[in-house]
């Protein structure tokens, strides 16, 4: 199993520009999720999935969108993109509500100028 | 939100030493977790608590969950090189799942050889 992959693993955006970053997990987990992580602070869910057609917002929600019409992608967009997303974004996966379960991709840095 | 305070910020400690680290809350937890995040890599579970006063050993890393379940520590004993990283606590709110889950800022942990 691959686990939990992130693409892109690094990207300089524009402020205004728009990106998708993608998310793929192979453990046919139905719990998704996304997180951001800014510099030494910790972890703040931006959006979650408990299923295939449904998501929920996090913290932290502004800014973004999601969509989950597969077990496997979680895609997370950005639409207008500004500074304040600068940051590293995480996709995390579990097969139940129980935070033990999740397992983390490598992450994607963003860098909005 | 939720604030989980978790010191020290970094630590800077020779091969061999032990190391402390704690996380402190307001808020009563159901669950507490430690992770440990390698350069350029997602968070990797450590340790999961469950229950308050509960001592769990993972090789050379030992935490507990705190009596008031406002609280947890992590020790790792007898430091190697490849300890080196960033180790986050989490605790996951009761009235929640792995979407209720509240970061620690993390401790940055340097070993010299």
């Amino acid at each position: 199993n691959a686990g939990v992959t992130q693409t892109p693993k690094f990207r300089i955006l524009k402020i205004g520009q728009s990106m998708t970053l993608q998310c793929t997990q192979d453990m046919n987990h139905n719990y998704m999720y996304w997180y951001r992580q800014d510099p030494g602070m910790g972890l703040k869910l931006i959006y979650y999935s408990v299923g295939a057609g449904i998501t929920d917002k996090g913290e932290v929600p502004n800014g973004y969108n999601v969509s989950r019409s597969t077990t496997e992608d979680f895609p997370l967009r950005l639409e207008l993109a500004a500074p304040s997303q600068t940051s590293v974004y995480f996709c995390a996966s579990s097969y139940n509500r129980e935070a033990e379960t999740q397992y983390f991709g490598p992450g994607t840095r963003l860098l909005v100028l | 939100g939720q604030q989980l305070n978790q010191s020290p910020q970094s630590m800077f400690i020779q091969e061999g030493e032990d190391v402390s680290m704690n996380c402190t809350s307001s808020s009563i937890f159901n669950t507490w977790l430690w992770y440990k995040q390698d350069p350029g890599e997602g968070p990797v579970l450590l340790i999961a608590l469950y229950k308050a006063g509960e001592l769990t050993s993972n090789g050379r890393l030992t935490a507990q969950f705190g009596i008031t379940r406002k609280d947890s520590f992590l020790n790792i004993s007898a430091s190697i090189p490849s300890d080196v990283g960033i180790y986050f606590c989490a605790g996951q709110l009761p009235q929640g799942g792995s979407e209720k889950l509240v970061f620690g800022k993390g401790m940055k942990l340097t070993v010299n050889p």
